[in-house]
């Protein structure tokens, strides 16, 4: 499979602290995006990084790209209740895009 | 942006029956795909629906089994067929506006599908 991988596959913390997701992939990519999925809802876009890029940053998010290593994480910093979610990786082949495994962070209030 | 609805949101269907799913875009779309999602589990896409042709199906997944169509740039339906208990999944609409797979992708929320 071409799935890319993420760790941790799920993650506990607590309001305000910082979390981060890495995700691996397995062949070369034009981009790398990151998405959200609330519990049983559609997913949410939230970062496309590009090849030629190595750190990007939309918010509280900050997303890296090591394309050397075929590795990706992603940083939410100042984590809320609200960032409680599944994050999914997902990287273009050919004519399609792989989502990763996810990652489930559950934020404590 | 693109906003995206499906209908219905959930079913509850039996074995053997077949249940439509249509998705509806807020303007006018490039590609437009299908995924499922099994309890618990990534996405995997099911096809492309291309608009004006048949759809283009992933490994694993056929047209008797999820037919699908995209009558213009803003409308697609899938077809779950003769389904039983391992089709229960949620099932995912979603489009993209520039060059396809590789740009970022709207999603609808999905369609959960529970066969008994």
């Amino acid at each position: 499979s071409q799935q890319g991988e993420e760790d941790p596959q799920a993650l506990s913390i607590q309001e305000g602290e910082n979390a981060t997701m890495n995700c691996s992939y397995k062949t070369s990519i034009n981009n790398l995006q990151w998405y959200r999925q609330n519990s049983g809802r559609g997913l949410v876009h939230l970062i496309l990084i590009r090849s030629n890029e190595r750190e990007k940053h939309s918010g509280r998010l900050r997303v890296t790209l090591d394309t050397s290593k075929k590795s990706s994480s992603l940083l939410i910093t100042a984590s809320r209740a609200a960032d409680t979610a599944s994050y999914f990786c997902a990287t273009d082949d050919t004519d399609k895009l792989i989502f990763g495994t996810g990652t489930r962070l559950q934020v404590f209030p | 942006s693109a906003v995206i609805s499906q209908k219905p949101s959930r079913d509850i269907c039996q074995r053997g029956t077949s249940l439509t799913i249509q998705c509806q875009v807020d303007s006018q779309v490039t590609m437009m795909f299908w995924y499922r999602q099994q309890p618990g589990q990534s996405l995997t896409l099911i096809a492309t629906a291309n608009q004006g042709s048949e759809a283009t199906y992933e490994s694993g997944f056929v047209i008797d089994k999820f037919p699908i169509s995209r009558p213009n740039l803003t409308f697609s339906t899938l077809t779950v067929s003769n389904m039983s208990p391992e089709d229960s999944s949620i099932y995912l609409c979603s489009a993209s506006r520039a060059g396809g797979w590789t740009d970022t992708q709207y999603f609808g929320p999905g369609t959960r599908l529970t066969v008994l």
